[in-house]
């Protein structure tokens, strides 16, 4: 099946950091999405990205949806305590169906 | 927020048991999904559903079967529980094929 690979797998930062992550896969997407998933919560959509090189932001963070639609980017500007949490990528791939491809997240601990 | 609503929130089952998990969805969307998430693994799809009656296997449906007889109810039965089906589960609906998925706050089964 598709895969999605997200890296990294984990990240510690200081307070007011700024923070990358990524996702690549060997397959072309046509939609690439955000999500952030809190301590005992469901994932909730942050960025959706439909078009190759997008770029689109959501107050500090920022995603862009890569020109070979092969990879997508997730930023975060100043981090702060509450951005803590687990962050997926997820795609759907060209021709593909209504399903999405989740990566296996980047866990975020912001240290104050 | 999205109308989505799991049921019951919190579970222990001994092994054999058969258990139903419930979604409740009150945004009429035709897209329903069953994930897990283990560490280590991400969210994995254990059944979806396209509409009142459509059904289809993921990734990981052994052990698993799916009913959705309203559009509003989407359950999650296990045959017969095991240790290995320990996980959080998540259900998820969508409204449109290239739309994000709308996640409920999960729910956490333990098999003893």
């Amino acid at each position: 099946g598709q895969q999605l690979n997200q890296s990294p797998q984990s990240m510690f930062i200081q307070e007011g950091e700024d923070v990358s992550m990524n996702c690549t896969s060997s397959s072309i997407f046509n939609t690439w999405l955000w999500y952030k998933q809190d301590p005992g919560e469901g994932p909730v959509l942050l960025i959706a990205l439909y078009k190759a090189g997008e770029l689109t932001s959501n107050g500090r963070l920022t995603a862009q949806f890569g020109i070979t639609r092969k990879d997508s980017f997730l930023n975060i500007s100043a981090s702060i305590p509450s951005d803590v949490g687990i962050y997926f990528c997820a795609g759907r791939t060209q021709g593909g169906s209504e399903k999405l491809v989740f990566g296996k997240g980047t866990k975020l601990t912001v240290n104050p | 927020d999205a109308g989505i609503t799991q049921s019951p929130r919190h579970k222990v089952t001994e092994t054999g048991t058969p258990v139903t998990l419930r979604c409740h969805q009150t945004e009429n969307h035709r897209y329903m999904y069953w994930y897990r998430q283990d560490p280590g693994h991400g969210l994995r799809l254990i059944h979806y559903s396209y509409g009142v009656k459509d059904t289809d296997k993921g990734e990981v449906s052994d052990g698993y079967s799916v009913s959705r007889s309203k559009t509003e109810d989407f359950l999650l039965t296990l045959e017969s529980a095991t240790s290995s089906q320990t996980s959080v589960y998540f259900c998820a609906i969508s409204g449109r094929a290239n739309y994000g998925y709308t996640f409920g706050s999960g729910t956490r089964l333990t098999v003893v």
